[in-house]
């Protein structure tokens, strides 16, 4: 079955500080994307990565950056120096049709609080 | 480019009563997803569209929902005969399939749905 797993519920850092998000999933296929999505306190999921599976290698996107590791199922954000707006409740998710379409599977999120 | 609309934003109904949502996707977008998520956990996967066919439900829609996308441009997804375990956020998002932008689902803001 596939699976999406955020084992961190809340985390709670003070502004500049670095932060990792995990992501783990699960899946039998063999090609497959990974996403994460952002949850502001507004309620509008805000796109923030896709990656398929045969990219492993690492983005970096200004504060964001993403790693990727096949050999043990994961897919970790890490977020340098942030910042309060940087709150919010992210999500990480695994496409259930290897992509075709944006059905996605998604995580049970991590919060994440940034205090000033 | 004005986003995913939907309405209303909140919705509270009693038990039994039947109530109707609403979404406007960005407008060039053919393709349409709901999803709905409860607290404290990620969205679920419902139903989507390719213009005006629904092409896919998920086991988790009922046959007390039902939705519809009459010439390809807003949706609606109904909800007969409410039961309080349906009281959730119903998110909706729009994407272009076919431009190699599938992977970007925009997202609207949601209808928080409470059944008494």
């Amino acid at each position: 079955a596939q699976k999406v797993t955020q084992a961190q519920t809340e985390i709670s850092v003070v502004e500049k500080e670095d932060v990792t998000l995990d992501c783990v999933y699960e899946t039998r296929d063999t090609t497959y994307y990974l996403f994460w999505y952002k949850q502001p306190p507004s309620g509008e999921l805000v796109f923030l990565i896709r990656r398929n599976s045969f990219d492993e290698q690492n983005e970096i996107s200004g504060r964001y950056s993403w790693n990727f590791q096949k050999s043990t199922s994961s897919f970790n954000f890490t977020i340098t120096a942030s910042q309060v707006v940087d709150s919010a409740v992210y999500f990480c998710a695994l496409s259930e049709d290897g992509g075709a379409t944006n059905k996605l599977i998604f995580g049970t999120g991590t919060l994440l609080a940034v205090q000033p | 480019d004005t986003g995913v609309s939907q309405n209303p934003r909140h919705k509270i109904t009693k038990r039994g009563q039947n109530v109707t949502f609403r979404c406007d996707p960005i407008s060039e977008h053919n393709r349409l997803y709901w999803y709905r998520q409860t607290l404290g956990q990620g969205p679920e996967f419902l139903t989507y569209f390719q213009n005006e066919a629904q092409l896919e439900k998920s086991r988790l829609l009922s046959d007390r929902f039902s939705a519809e996308r009459p010439k390809g441009s807003f949706s609606t997804l109904e909800i007969q005969r409410t039961e309080q375990g349906d009281s959730a956020m119903y998110l909706c998002a729009s994407s272009d399939a076919g431009t190699g932008w599938n992977e970007k689902l925009f997202f609207g803001s949601g209808t928080q749905l409470s059944v008494l």
